[in-house]
C-alpha cells in the first residue's frame, strides 16, 4: 500500500514569514494529493488539492507543488498570521481509492 | 448547521466494556468512514462503507466492529477495549468513491480505556 512521509514534524516560523511543508509518497500510481488543516480542537478540514497532471496550484497565500518523478509535494503558506497555526496533513491517494495520510506537521505562528 | 456530527465528543470506558461511538451526517454522502489517531499519527483507515457495502482494512483488529442501518448514521462498536485502544476517533464522509474526494469529518470522539 501507500506510505506517504511528511516532515517536519513540527515547524515554528515568525509571523509574516513562510512556512513549507514536505511530503513524499511510495506509490508511483498516486494521482490525488489533497492537504488537511486541524486546528485545536477542531475537525480536520481541506484547505487544497492537488491532482497528477498539475504541477503547482494556488489558493491566495496557499500553494502546493508536486514532483511526480521525484514522489514528492509541498504545502507553502505565505506571509504566515495566527490564525495559520494548526496541524497540517497531506495526503495522497492511490488505484485503491484509499488516501493514506501523513503523521502530520504541527504548525506555531509566533507574533 | 454541523454536518458530520459525532457524539459523544469524549468517551471513559473500561477495559474490557464494550462502548459505541456515533456519527451522523446531513450531506446524504454514500460513504462514510472510520479513522482512528493517535497522538502525533496519521489518521487510520479502519474501514469504509460505500452505501451498504461495508470495507474492512486488512489490519482492522477483530476487535472493531462497525454499523450502517441508513444512509445518515453510523456506529463503531469497540467490543473489548484495550489500553491500547484509546485514541481519538474520527468520522468523516465523501460524496463517492472515486480516489478524489474531498473528505468531510467530524469533530472526532476522544476514547480513554482505564
Amino acid at each position: 500500500g501507500e506510505n506517504v512521509e511528511q516532515h517536519p514534524s513540527t515547524l515554528s516560523v515568525q509571523e509574516g514569514d513562510s512556512a513549507v511543508i514536505k511530503c513524499t509518497y511510495s506509490d508511483s500510481a498516486s494521482n490525488y494529493f489533497p492537504w488537511y488543516k486541524q486546528e485545536l480542537g477542531k475537525r480536520p478540514q481541506l484547505i487544497i488539492d492537488i491532482r497528477s497532471n498539475v504541477g503547482e496550484k494556488k489558493d491566495q497565500r496557499i500553494a502546493v507543488t508536486l514532483n511526480k518523478t521525484a514522489k514528492h509535494f509541498s504545502l507553502h503558506i505565505t506571509e504566515t498570521q495566527p490564525e495559520d497555526s494548526a496541524v497540517y496533513f497531506c495526503a495522497a491517494s492511490s488505484n485503491d481509492y484509499k488516501l493514506s495520510f501523513g503523521a502530520g506537521t504541527t504548525v506555531t505562528v509566533r507574533a | 448547521d454541523a454536518m458530520v456530527i459525532q457524539n459523544p465528543r469524549y468517551q471513559v470506558t473500561q477495559f474490557g466494556k464494550p462502548v459505541t461511538l456515533s456519527c451522523s451526517q446531513t450531506l446524504n454522502h454514500n460513504v462514510m468512514y472510520w479513522y482512528q489517531q493517535k497522538s502525533s499519527q496519521a489518521p487510520k483507515l479502519l474501514f469504509h462503507y460505500y452505501d451498504k457495502d461495508f470495507n474492512n482494512e486488512a489490519d482492522t483488529p477483530d476487535n472493531f466492529q462497525s454499523r450502517r442501518p441508513n444512509t445518515s448514521f453510523c456506529f463503531l462498536d469497540i467490543r473489548s477495549p484495550g489500553l491500547g485502544d484509546a485514541a481519538m476517533y474520527l468520522c468523516a464522509t465523501s460524496r463517492d468513491w472515486t480516489g478524489e474526494e474531498k473528505l468531510f469529518f467530524g469533530s472526532g470522539t476522544q476514547l480513554s480505556v482505564l
